[in-house]
């Protein structure tokens, strides 16, 4: 098993542009969600799944949007890319079910916006 | 509203030194309390889960326990490959399905 993957690893962009970030995971997690993490700030909660076809915003949620077309793979979208939103990214799976709720974390994407 | 809070922020400790790591948290009806390690440019761990108070859990070095209103990550001898920042994090049942994360302890192990 892979776990949860992420990409891409690395990503430079200019203020304004967009771009995707992919996240898989291969145990078939119900719950799957999406984070960044900048210093002194801890994990931030972007938006979250708890299923295909459903979509949260969590505590960050502004100028980012999410899909989960397929069970597996939610998708971390930035429109128009602000110098704010230069982070590392990570994604997790959870399979909250059976008093399990503990996440599985992907390895993260690093993004500056320049 | 759920808080998590974590201390020291940052922890040295010589090999063999043990010491314990806390997490004091405020949530309304807790429903999980979890330990993650992260070490750095990679994405955390899952270590434990604890669900009430009184429970234990343990992993080779690390052993987690939990009151109503903190846990502990005692570090009993660490090593140098205990180096690295530990999370804390809580589900409460008014937080859905989120988890809400502490900022951390960075831990470093000097031989």
């Amino acid at each position: 098993n892979a776990g949860v993957t992420q990409t891409p690893k690395f990503r430079v962009l200019k203020t304004g542009q967009s771009m995707t970030l992919l996240c898989a995971q291969d145990m078939n997690h119900e719950y799957m969600y999406w984070y960044r993490q900048d210093p002194g700030m801890g994990l931030r909660l972007i938006h979250y799944s708890v299923g295909e076809g459903t979509t949260a915003k969590g505590e960050v949620p502004d100028g980012y949007n999410v899909s989960r077309l397929k069970k597996q793979n939610f998708l971390l979208g930035l429109e128009s890319a602000a110098p704010s939103q230069t982070s590392v990214y990570f994604c997790a799976s959870s399979p909250w079910e059976g008093g399990r709720y503990e996440q599985y974390f992907g390895p993260g994407t690093r993004l500056t916006v320049t | 509203e759920d808080q998590v809070t974590q201390s020291p922020e940052a922890l040295r400790l010589q090999e063999g030194e043990s010491s314990s790591l806390n997490c004091s948290y405020t949530v309304s009806g807790l429903r999980g309390l979890f330990w993650y390690r992260q070490d750095p440019g990679k994405g955390p761990e899952f270590l434990f889960t604890l669900y009430s108070a009184g429970e234990e859990k343990e992993k080779e070095r690390l052993k987690a326990t939990l009151t109503k209103k903190e846990s502990f990550l005692h570090i009993t001898a660490p090593k140098p490959e205990d180096s690295a920042t530990y999370l804390c994090a809580v589900r409460g049942y008014s937080s859905a399905s989120k988890i809400i994360f502490g900022s951390g302890t960075r831990l470093s192990i000097r031989p």
